[in-house]
């Protein structure tokens, strides 16, 4: 079952505006990911934020995280024609010895040159 | 460092018929994870094996299988094929260790593509 529930579905922007994904679940969490998938490909982890964060940077990407409204959402700055690809959340949610991701459904992102 | 290899990358099989699919992990990971993605339902997990054990399994039929080696290579099996089953097959490894955040940190293949017709 899908823990995560990203939105909008698809989104297209033009090269250097800002994009921002969003993420609900619904479970208590450890930790919750964001990754990016380029057509038809595997996945590339982007980043890890903990359950007791509130924000976290990684050069052009900013995670923020609120565990009481269990949403969070992934900003991408500078937009370039690169980062065209489907960007999936996935919690972190197991129990002792389990190493399971639940994962949403993604949003496509389309960045116009 | 070689990156998790996936192979065949692409499939073509009958329904009825049965798969085997291979990953080798990264050098030094000893956790693999079985991931299904179709457009429909999107990424669904299946198992997890962490030395040469199943530690954890998502909701599907029997009919998917896994296994690991000793060398932290593994193959998941699919038998009686059905249509339902054409999708894209992911594998990720981990460290699988305890204690680091660094556990949860999956890096996937390139998948293998399975057409059922």
């Amino acid at each position: 079952s899908q823990q995560g529930e990203e939105d909008p579905q698809a989104l297209s922007i033009q090269e250097g505006e800002n994009a921002t994904m969003n993420c609900s679940y619904k479970t208590s969490i450890n930790n919750l990911q964001w990754y990016r998938q380029n057509s038809g490909r595997g996945l590339v982890h982007l980043i890890l934020i903990r359950s007791n964060e509130r924000e976290k940077h990684s050069g052009r990407l900013r995670v923020t995280l609120d565990t009481s409204k269990k949403s969070s959402s992934l900003l991408i700055t500078a937009s370039r024609a690169a980062d065209t690809a489907s960007y999936f959340c996935a919690t972190d949610n197991r129990g002792a010895g389990s190493y399971q991701l639940t994962f949403g459904k993604g949003t496509k992102l389309s960045v116009i040159p | 460092k070689a990156g998790v290899t996936q192979t065949p990358r692409y499939l073509i099989k009958t329904r009825g018929q049965q798969v085997t699919l291979s990953c080798s992990p990264i050098s030094g990971h000893r956790s693999v994870s079985w991931y299904q993605q179709t457009p429909g339902q999107g990424l669904q997990f299946l198992f997890e094996y962490f030395s040469e054990t199943q530690r954890n399994k998502g909701n599907f039929p029997g009919r998917f299988s896994g296994r690991q080696f000793s060398n932290s290579r593994s193959e998941m099996n699919v038998s009686t094929l059905e249509l339902g089953d054409s999708a894209l097959y992911l594998c990720a490894s981990s460290l699988g260790l305890a204690g680091t955040l660094a556990k949860n940190i999956q890096y996937f293949g390139a998948g293998t593509r399975l057409s059922v017709l």
